[in-house]
């Protein structure tokens, strides 16, 4: 079962920040948050990874909240290209396969 | 391109068919995943190799599916006496590293499986 919760869809302007928030209580002080998306007909593509500090890199920045619980994704001008489900997973850091658990992730529509 | 790559892109097939597919994954990548996906939601993990162990196996996997990795290098998955319950995108995805601080797992653009 999937140990995150993301709202079904979202919408954004073109242009404007987009942010996909993400609930994960239940998380280990092992477990890294991975964020994935998946454009239609496409294989997943890896955006951004992070234990407990905030992230940032060329596609997006993960803020992850001091207790865990909960972390968001910022896209920050968003373009159609953007658009796509966004898929918010744990892998635990510690021996074994650093399998994904995906839930349903969030579809987010950019509109122009 | 140096990426994943899965062939073929589609698989029709009757009922009953065995069907196999490769994934090539990136060429330094040790850790190789097969997931599956169905209409509407996210994969599903199957099993995963490192090197050329298949060390974990979904309760996904029954004993109509088997994968093999055999030299650590591409990896092939056999669905024998196919249903259409089967019908499914099969993802592979590949990724280097230890521990979870460097497990991002690259994915290859799928093969589609219909069952008749």
């Amino acid at each position: 079962d999937a140990k995150t919760t993301q709202p079904p869809s979202m919408d954004c302007a073109e242009g404007r920040a987009a942010n996909l928030p993400c609930n994960h209580s239940t998380i280990s002080g092992n477990e890294y948050v991975y964020w994935y998306r998946q454009i239609h007909s496409q294989g997943p593509q890896y955006i951004i990874h992070g234990l407990k500090n905030n992230e940032t890199n060329e596609m997006a920045s993960l803020i992850i909240t001091e207790d865990r619980k909960s972390s968001t994704l910022i896209l920050p001008h968003a373009t159609l290209r953007d658009t796509a489900v966004y898929y918010c997973t744990l892998t635990y850091s510690g021996a074994g396969s650093y399998q994904l658990t995906f839930g349903k992730g969030t579809k987010l529509s950019v509109i122009p | 391109d140096t990426g994943v790559s899965q062939d073929p892109r589609h698989k029709i097939t009757k009922r009953g068919q065995n069907v196999t597919f490769r994934c090539d994954p990136i060429s330094e990548h040790n850790r190789l995943y097969w997931y599956r996906q169905t209409l509407g939601q996210g994969p599903e993990f199957l099993t995963y190799f490192q090197n050329e162990a298949q060390l974990e196996k979904s309760r996904l996997l029954s004993d109509r599916f088997s994968a093999e990795r055999p030299k650590g290098s591409f990896s092939t998955l056999e669905i024998q006496r196919t249903e259409q319950g089967d019908s499914a995108m099969y993802l592979c995805a590949s990724s280097l590293g230890r521990g979870g601080t460097n497990n991002e797992q690259f994915f290859g653009p799928g093969t589609r499986l219909t069952v008749l």
